[in-house]
């Protein structure tokens, strides 16, 4: 069955430092990959997303992700994080009935 | 262009109570689904519809209902809301079930829903 890992529940970081949230995914074909962020109270925006080609992908507000198929990863990296970076993050693979399948999400809290 | 948009934002019911969460879509896209996030459990398919006419359940579909009558409109009702479903309730579309590199899910702000 198709699924989505995220480890880490929390995880907190020094403003300026920087970040890695790790995702595994579980899934047969090539599957397409998305990285989601949600502020609290809000709704979801798409941070970024792999289909194919470049296993590095580079999304909004200077995150990006690598594609690992050997390791089955989709980690997201932000070189030096901004306080209003704090919100969850959420993983996806796109599931064979067009939905997205998410992980269970780490929160990001970010100390000054 | 609005893009997905869900009403109500907050509702309170009591257990037994029906309603319709509505969520409609100006994209003129085709698939359309509905989630429900619930703490430490990331979002959950509850239903989908590839296209007017046609839904089909996901991985929660017990005690909800939907229909597609317009490629616009895609309603969630809760038959008789139990403590259960309280939750926090998206709505997503996109162009096709099958994807691609332009495709995109786009989400509506969400529905908190209580049930008392």
């Amino acid at each position: 069955a198709q699924s989505v890992t995220q480890p880490d529940i929390h995880i907190t970081v020094s403003e300026g430092a920087s970040l890695e949230l790790r995702c595994n995914y579980s899934y047969g074909a090539t599957p397409y990959l998305f990285w989601y962020v949600q502020s609290p109270g809000q709704g979801l925006q798409l941070l970024l997303k792999y289909f194919s080609g470049d296993t590095l992908v580079q999304g909004i507000k200077g995150f990006e992700a690598e594609f690992k198929r050997s390791q089955s990863s989709f980690n997201l990296r932000k070189p030096s994080v901004h306080w209003s970076d704090a919100a969850e993050y959420f993983c996806a693979v796109r599931g064979s009935q067009g939905n997205l399948i998410f992980g269970k999400g780490t929160k990001l809290s970010v100390k000054p | 262009n609005a893009g997905v948009t869900q009403t109500p934002k907050f509702q309170v019911l009591k257990t037994g109570q029906s309603m319709t969460l509505q969520c409609a879509q100006d994209m003129n896209h085709e698939y359309m689904s509905w989630y429900r996030q619930d703490p430490g459990m990331g979002l959950r398919l509850i239903h989908y519809s590839v296209g007017a006419g046609i839904t089909d359940q996901g991985e929660v579909p017990n005690g909800y209902n939907v229909s597609r009558s317009t490629t616009e409109d895609f309603p969630l009702r809760l038959l008789s809301a139990a403590p259960s479903q309280t939750s926090v309730y998206f709505c997503a579309s996109s162009y096709s079930e099958v994807g691609g590199p332009k495709d995109e899910q786009y989400f509506g702000p969400g529905t908190r829903l209580t049930v008392t």
